[in-house]
């Protein structure tokens, strides 16, 4: 089974700085097809899961562009620049190339 | 407007098998290339993907889970069914199920219901 990880694993966050958080996945991410099946999703307390990106960098509806991804093959980031209250919660990424699988979560807080 | 939402028991008890229902609207579950899959979360814990059917009805299970799980479908209710026998203390958790996309991103979520084994 693929194992997902991430770092740091906590986060507290000045509004209106940046934040970046890391995944790495134990195999590699791109397919044969040329996609790489990497997901990155955001859990606000008290809610669902919500999807942010899909493929990496592909951001999901909705999702402001203050938010990016990168990463390529088994390294991967996430980017929240200017962040604001409403961004507060645990991030997870997930990897979609064999069966799925969720890294630890980072849990992201203001200072 | 696509929504997914959980039902089934609050509390079970230890080696009973659970059964959830995911009732889907919004979109079919015969569109092609979609799915409905099946993520559990223990209280303050990541998420764990359990489950998953395709539109094709092919389906696949969580490598460690899959002698004590079955997924369903009912396409005339729009409904997703999960099975999962034996129930242990440690299966307490929230149990979402998600729309899964073309590009196998869980896109939708449902609210979750909370599974409580103990007897």
């Amino acid at each position: 089974d693929i194992v997902m990880t991430q770092a740091p694993l906590s986060l507290s966050v000045t509004p209106g700085q940046s934040a970046s958080i890391s995944c790495k996945s134990s195999q590699s991410l791109l397919h044969s097809d040329g996609r790489t099946y990497l997901y990155w999703y955001l859990q606000k307390p008290g809610q669902s899961p919500q999807l942010l990106f899909y493929e990496i960098s592909s951001r999901f509806s909705g999702v402001p562009d203050r938010f990016s991804g990168s990463g390529s093959g088994t390294d991967f980031t996430l980017k929240i620049s200017r962040v604001e209250a409403e961004d507060v919660g645990v991030y997870y990424c997930m990897q979609g190339i064999h069966l799925f699988s969720f890294g630890p979560g980072t849990k992201v807080d203001i200072k | 407007q696509v929504t997914l939402k959980e039902s089934g028991p609050v509390l079970v008890k230890p080696t009973e098998t659970l059964t959830l229902t995911c009732t889907v609207s919004g979109f079919s579950l015969r569109s092609a290339r979609m799915g409905v899959s099946w993520i559990r979360q223990p209280p303050g814990k990541a998420p764990e993907w359990l489950a998953h059917i395709f539109s094709n009805d092919e389906k696949s299970y969580s490598t460690s889970l899959k002698s004590r799980l079955s997924i369903s479908r009912d396409t005339s209710k729009s409904q997703v069914v999960l099975h999962m026998t034996n129930m242990n203390p440690v299966d307490t958790a929230t149990y979402y199920c998600a729309r899964v996309s073309s590009t196998l991103a869980f896109d939708y979520w449902g609210q979750g219901t909370l599974v409580t084994v103990s007897s």
